[in-house]
């Protein structure tokens, strides 16, 4: 199985700040990683798919990066609706397989 | 807009079969555009993939639960349904049911992304 590991585990940010996430792979996956957004009790929801693309309804200040084993997620400047958990995904090859989750909470 | 939605048992014995059900609405669910996947989440595994399911009948499971799943599929109720046999405290969870988008109608199910998620349903196995 290919093991994802995201960093930082959590992450004290304000609003208006500028955050990144980033997540590794275990081998090349090209650009087949996927990133979500999971809000405490609600299923995850879909921000980026293949390594850069935005899911249609989800705000520009969200972008990603990355291809090959090493991948980044950006938001632009933090609104308070974004603090949450984030996973990264691949689906290079299955299982696929999630990474451990990134909160991100107000500092 | 594309809905699923999850449905079934909250509780399950030990040793038992867990059967959960995925209504889909708001999408063709016979194109070849999409897989229907189960996912899990707990808080001893994080996000663990369960399986996929395409309208054609064709299967994609996790090896680590493949000798104790089965994925099937109704067309003609909008449907598609997990079986999980042999069920321990391990596989108390929330199980989510979600479409995954191919980006060429017919291929496999690599290169997918999960959305939407249905709401999740909290599954405990205990006696």
């Amino acid at each position: 199985d290919i093991q994802m590991t995201q960093s930082p585990s959590s992450l004290s940010s304000s609003v208006g700040d500028r955050v990144t996430v980033t997540c590794r792979a275990s081998q090349r996956i090209g650009i087949y990683l996927n990133w979500y957004q999971q809000s405490p009790g609600k299923a995850p929801k879909l921000l980026i798919y293949s390594a850069s693309n935005l899911q249609s309804g989800v705000p520009s200040r969200f972008s990603g990066s990355g291809s090959g084993t090493d991948f980044t997620l950006t938001i632009s400047s933090l609104q308070p609706e974004d603090f949450a958990t984030y996973y990264c995904q691949q689906s290079y090859s299955t299982p696929f397989t999630f990474g451990q989750g990134t909160r991100l909470d107000n500092k | 807009q594309p809905q699923v939605q999850e449905s079934g048992p909250g509780l399950v014995k030990p040793s038992e079969t867990l059967s959960l059900t995925c209504s889909v609405s708001g999408v063709s669910f016979t194109s070849g555009n999409y897989y229907w996947d189960w996912i899990r989440q707990s808080p001893g595994k994080g996000l663990e993939w369960i399986g996929s399911v395409h309208y054609s009948g064709t299967t994609y499971y996790n090896p680590s639960l493949e000798s104790r799943v089965i994925i099937s599929i109704d067309t003609s109720k909008n449907q598609f349904s997990l079986k999980l046999s042999s069920v321990a405290a391990a596989d108390t969870a929330v199980y989510y049911c979600a479409r995954a988008t191919i980006p060429a109608a017919g291929g496999p199910v690599m290169y997918s992304w999960f959305a939407p998620w249905g709401q999740g349903t909290l599954v405990t196995v205990s006696s």
